[in-house]
């Protein structure tokens, strides 16, 4: 089974800051990677799928990069509706596996 | 618009059975992989099972490998999680979730809110 781990478990920052998440997969999944978004007492959405492309109607402020082995997501310009907690999720086998999650919290 | 409603959550003892509901709507929901995924209590998310449109593949996580079976009804547009032999570790928000159109592989778009299970004794 495919490993997903996240870095860091936790960040504190600023509105306006720009921040990254980072996303290692433990075997070689090209580009089957997925960002979602998850606030306090709400499902999780969808942001980013195949690496790269955004999903329909998220803010290009979100960006996502890598293939293989290594990935980040990108926010710019934090605003107070981007805290919460980011999780990856590899797709290339089943089964499928999310990262432990980043939780990201106003500085 | 899509929507994913889940139902059928509720406190059950250890080793009982329950059955999780997921109606959909604003979609063809027979054309699509659906998936369940579920997160106890203050952790991460974690994926639990699969099934194709049409229902001929299904795929598992070995935690409920066995115990868990996931269906479809795509005249009444509803997924189902059956769960059986039930353990305290089971206890978790269950979501259904929506996977790509016709292919077996590819991440979910939209998500229900979810339904709580509790299994205590």
């Amino acid at each position: 089974d495919i490993q997903m781990t996240q870095s860091p478990s936790s960040l504190s920052a600023s509105v306006g800051d720009r921040v990254t998440i980072t996303c290692r997969a433990s075997q070689d999944i090209s580009n089957y990677l997925a960002w979602f978004q998850q606030k306090p007492g709400q499902a999780p959405k969808s942001l980013i799928y195949a690496a790269s492309a955004l999903q329909s109607g998220v803010p290009s402020k979100f960006s996502g990069s890598g293939s293989g082995t290594d990935f980040t997501l990108t926010i710019s310009s934090l605003q107070p509706e981007d805290f919460g907690s980011y999780y990856c999720q590899q797709y290339d086998n089943y089964p499928y596996s999310f990262g432990q999650g980043t939780k990201l919290e106003i500085k | 618009q899509v929507q994913l409603v889940e139902s059928g959550g509720g406190v059950v003892q250890p080793g009982r059975s329950l059955r999780l509901s997921c109606a959909a709507s604003g979609f063809p929901f027979g054309t699509y992989t659906m998936h369940w995924v579920r997160q106890a209590p203050g952790k991460g998310l974690e994926w639990v099972a699969v099934i194709s449109y049409q229902g001929s593949k299904k795929y598992y996580a070995d935690s409920v490998k066995g115990r868990f079976t996931i269906s479809r009804d795509d005249s009444n547009n509803t997924l189902y999680l059956q769960m059986s032999s039930l353990r305290p570790e089971d206890t978790a928000l269950y979501y259904c979730a929506r996977g790509p159109v016709v292919v077996y592989v590819g991440t979910t778009d939209y998500w229900g809110q979810g339904t709580l299970v509790a299994v205590s004794s």
